[in-house]
């Protein structure tokens, strides 16, 4: 099985601050990692998938980068409306998620 | 407008069954692949099945092999899950999602994109005595 690992688990950031959330795989996934943001009592958004590749809808700030085993989403200048918790996936091998990553109001 | 609503969880006693459904409107059904994905309370995302375009290939995490079983009736664009032998363990809330695209079809096989947009709103599927 692949293990996702995230870093780190919680991030404090203010609004207007750039972040980078990292997703380590245990083993080479080439590119097939999506991203999702899920905020409190609600599901999961998709915000990338294919590592890099910008789901219709979600805005220009999100991007996603890296292939192989480490892989980065980045949120250019955070909005009140990105505090939420991120998930990584690979798509590889069957599927599995990263821990998660809470990105709370510093 | 693209949507997915679970419905069919609730309290049931370890070893019980329930049958969740997943009623999809704004698509066409019967082109995507469609998946189940739970969340324990507080804890992450952990994919549990997924189910191919017509239903003949259905698969499932180790965790749940043996005593849940997806499938869909695509005249009703109904996503179902039926689990039986309910343990402590399965206490979550169950999400459908749609596979991100159609399948990526060869000259012999189709193919699970294995990304998900969109999902549901969840059922919550609790298990105690």
């Amino acid at each position: 099985d692949i293990q996702m690992t995230q870093s780190p688990s919680t991030l404090s950031a203010s609004v207007g601050d750039r972040v980078t959330i990292t997703c380590r795989a245990s083993q080479s996934i080439s590119s097939w990692l999506a991203w999702y943001q899920q905020k409190p009592g609600k599901a999961p958004k998709l915000l990338i998938y294919k590592a890099s590749s910008l789901e219709s809808g979600v805005p220009s700030r999100f991007s996603g980068s890296g292939s192989g085993t480490e892989f980065t989403l980045t949120i250019s200048s955070l909005q009140p409306d990105d505090f939420a918790t991120y998930y990584c996936q690979q798509y590889n091998s069957f599927v599995s998620f990263g821990q998660g990553t809470k990105l709370e109001i510093k | 407008e693209v949507q997915l609503v679970e419905s069919g969880g609730g309290l049931v006693q370890p070893g019980g069954s329930l049958r969740l459904s997943c009623a999809a409107s704004g698509f066409t059904f019967s082109s995507y692949w469609m998946h189940w994905v739970r969340q324990a309370p507080g804890k992450g995302l952990v994919w549990v099945s997924r189910i191919n375009s017509d239903g003949s290939s259905t698969s499932y995490a180790d965790s749940v092999k043996g005593r849940f079983t997806i499938s869909r009736d695509n005249a009703k664009n109904t996503l179902y899950l039926q689990m039986n032998s309910l343990r402590a363990e399965d206490t979550a809330v169950y999400y459908c999602a749609r596979d991100g695209r159609p399948p990526y079809c060869s000259s012999t096989s189709c193919y699970a994109r294995n990304w998900f947009d969109p999902w549901g709103q969840g059922t919550l599927v609790t298990v105690s005595s």
